[in-house]
């Protein structure tokens, strides 16, 4: 079964606009950590937020700010006054603590989602 | 930059030939990962140590294998290489096991094989 979910595959965005990338995952472990990696079309994986399991407040880095809900098993990115710089391909990533018995493994992402900023 | 290192940055060869992929972590970091990227599968975990030792294995084929010096530098070895195994591999550190930990990924080896 699919355990991270990014359900848009591709998404355009006028500059100054702000935008949100959908994030749904599936895990039984209490204990696991959410990540939003930028990868633009030069290669690099590029880490931009994390958010706990635990974490009351939803994690905020400067324009980005992860929009967790943890009933729903949703933790959306937003970016804020989107730039032309932002268009990459954005990836969600969890890793699991391991609590539920399954011990703990790398992080596994979704399948992306490509973000273009059009001026 | 991230402060992780991996060489080469590219990498071509033909099928059935060997290679190695170099990834130096952030200092400081004592947990190495690997991961490859391709068109087909998406990115995938292979494998990670800690601190010299294996501490989790993901889809990595018997045809791979990876070690970490006691320096800490990882080396991560491709064998028979197919054609399937064309992807951008990266390496990720961060300074201990546990799920909680922010990976950082370093540039990436694209690997060719023709």
């Amino acid at each position: 079964a699919q355990k991270i979910t990014q359900t848009q595959p591709g998404m355009f965005v006028q500059e100054k606009e702000a935008v949100t990338l959908d994030c749904t995952y599936d895990t039984s472990d209490q204990s696991y950590g959410l990540f939003w990696y930028k990868q633009p079309s030069s290669g690099e994986m590029i880490f931009l937020i994390y958010q706990g399991s635990y974490d009351e407040q939803n994690a905020t880095e400067g324009r980005y700010s992860l929009n967790f809900q943890k009933a729903r098993k949703s933790a959306n990115l937003v970016i804020s006054a989107s730039q032309l710089g932002d268009s990459a391909m954005y990836f969600c990533a969890m890793r699991e603590a391991g609590d539920s018995g399954g011990g703990a493994d790398g992080l596994t992402f979704g399948k992306g989602t490509h973000l273009i900023i059009q001026p | 930059d991230s402060g992780v290192t991996q060489t080469p940055k590219h990498l071509i060869t033909a099928t059935g030939q060997r290679v190695t992929l170099r990834c130096s972590p952030r200092s400081g970091d004592l947990s190495v990962y690997w991961y490859q990227q391709s068109l087909d599968q998406g990115l995938q975990f292979l494998i990670q140590y800690y601190n010299g030792e294996e501490r989790a294995k993901g889809n990595i084929l018997e045809r791979f294998s990876a070690q970490q010096f006691p320096d800490l530098h990882s080396e991560l070895n491709l064998s028979s290489l197919e054609l399937g195994d064309s992807a951008l591999y990266f390496c990720a550190s961060s300074p201990g096991s546990g799920g909680l930990y922010t990976q950082y990924f370093g540039p990436g080896t694209r690997l060719t094989v023709l």
